[in-house]
């Protein structure tokens, strides 16, 4: 299995400011993703965290908005830039082990006043 | 778009009933994953099944898999108070892709 922490767990932040969600994985890992869950919703993928290089991102989600880096296999950061109240969710680092196992962390509840 | 759907989308059970809930997808998968998730926190893995496999367990999970049908269901036997939460299916959509795709979610609620 892989433990995941995430850092902060939680935060309120004010409109038009960034916010940098730190993801630590406890193991070398294959693939490592951020999703979001907006209330009430389920999850949708917000890209694919690469070593070394850009992230890959999903229809609807631009590197402007949510940079990406992975600096090594264990550790990953998203931010979320010049925020706005919608940016109001859950945001979730996931991690896929070599069983295509995937963990997922314990989330970071974003509000945007 | 959603690749899984579960059903139903809320369920109410007593302690110590059996609690059944659906997932169904669209596509051919490589594998199908259950997850846990209670209120506002993060995702707790219960389950993983390959496209190969058709029934899995692990305590009191048990989880079934029918490729032909397109549909996988999650069995709690002998629910617990600590078992309400919302309960998603994920499917990998195609071998390599290793991207999951999330249903809504179906929401467990056991009364003591």
């Amino acid at each position: 299995s892989a433990v995941i922490s995430q850092k902060p767990s939680r935060d309120i932040c004010q409109r038009g400011t960034s916010l940098t969600i730190q993801c630590q994985v406890d193991s070398q890992v294959t693939m490592m993703f951020w999703y979001r869950q907006q209330p009430g919703q389920s999850l949708t993928l917000i890209a694919t965290a690469n070593q070394g290089s850009e992230a890959t991102y999903e229809s609807g989600f631009v590197i402007d908005k949510f940079p990406i880096s992975r600096p090594n296999l264990t550790f990953s950061t998203l931010t979320v830039s010049n925020m706005s109240p919608e940016d109001s969710s859950i945001y979730l680092c996931s991690v896929r082990t070599v069983t295509d196992t995937q963990y997922f962390g314990p989330g970071t509840r974003l509000t945007v006043l | 778009s959603q690749q899984g759907e579960e059903d139903p989308q809320a369920l109410s059970i007593q302690e110590g009933e059996n609690a059944t809930m659906n997932c169904s997808y669209k596509t051919s998968i490589n594998n199908l994953q259950w997850y846990r998730q209670n209120s506002g926190r993060g995702l707790v893995h219960l389950i993983l099944i390959r496209s190969n496999e058709r029934e899995k367990h692990s305590g009191r999970l048990r989880v079934t898999l029918d490729t032909s049908k397109k549909s996988s269901s999650l069995l709690i036997t002998a629910s617990r108070a600590a078992d309400t939460a919302s309960y998603f299916c994920a499917t990998d959509i195609e071998a390599g892709s290793y991207q999951l795709t999330f249903g809504k979610g179906t929401k467990l609620s056991v009364i003591p």
